[in-house]
């Protein structure tokens, strides 16, 4: 099984500062996923990337896929409290739609 | 009302039981998956079907089995539940192709005493 690791675990900060989460694997991955989990509901998609180097953003949101395509990092700027949750990346290795995820980082952000 | 949608929403049953999870869908994806989710080790495969007659493994199938009723429809069934079974289960939907987004259900909390 290849590994996707993501750091850190757990993430307490206040409104308005800014977040970094990384994900990172020692093997290739094809395209890579990251979601948004709330208590009691499952994961929610927020952006697929797929080619090495890409940057993509979504309001204050921005991710990147690392040039080798085995890391990604999502920045958040000027968090706000509906940002709290549980972020999962997850990576695909070949073209069948098979995920593996990452244990999640458990995002806080107090008003 | 929800896309995919998963039966019960929490149970509690007892070690030796012989539970079935259910899990339907009306986005008229072809692909489906269940995982497991404990604390600390994210989300894991159990079994995935690409199409009615198409049934995988995923990493962790043993003591679960799944039947792709339609293409609407993917139970996961465990036979005789043990307590390290507990966990939250999900149910998820793909489209066909590389990079597609999976929608998932909201999940079932399941305690095997």
């Amino acid at each position: 099984t290849q590994l996707l690791e993501q750091s850190p675990q757990f993430l307490s900060i206040q409104e308005g500062e800014n977040l970094t989460v990384y994900c990172n694997s020692s093997s290739v991955f094809s395209s890579l996923q990251w979601y948004r989990q709330e208590p009691g509901e499952g994961p929610v998609l927020l952006v697929t990337v797929v080619t090495g180097g890409e940057v993509k953003k979504l309001k204050r949101l921005t991710f990147q896929f690392g040039d080798a395509r085995k890391d990604s990092s999502l920045h958040i700027t000027a968090a706000q409290p509906g940002d709290t949750g549980l972020y999962l990346c997850a990576g695909s290795h070949d073209s069948w739609g098979k995920l593996q995820f990452g244990a999640g980082t458990q995002v806080v952000v107090t008003p | 009302d929800a896309d995919v949608t998963q039966t019960p929403r929490n149970r509690i049953t007892k070690t030796g039981k012989r539970i079935m999870l259910e899990c339907s869908q009306t986005k008229g994806h072809d692909r489906m998956y269940w995982y497991r989710q404990d604390p600390g080790l994210g989300l894991r495969l159990i079994y995935y079907s690409f199409d009615v007659k198409d049934i995988n493994k995923g990493e962790i199938s043993d003591g679960y089995s799944v039947s792709r009723q339609a293409q609407a429809k993917f139970s996961l069934s465990l036979e005789s539940a043990i307590p390290n079974q507990t966990a939250l289960y999900f149910c998820a939907t793909s489209n066909r192709g590389h990079g597609q987004p999976q929608h998932f259900g909201d999940g079932t909390r399941l305690s095997i005493l």
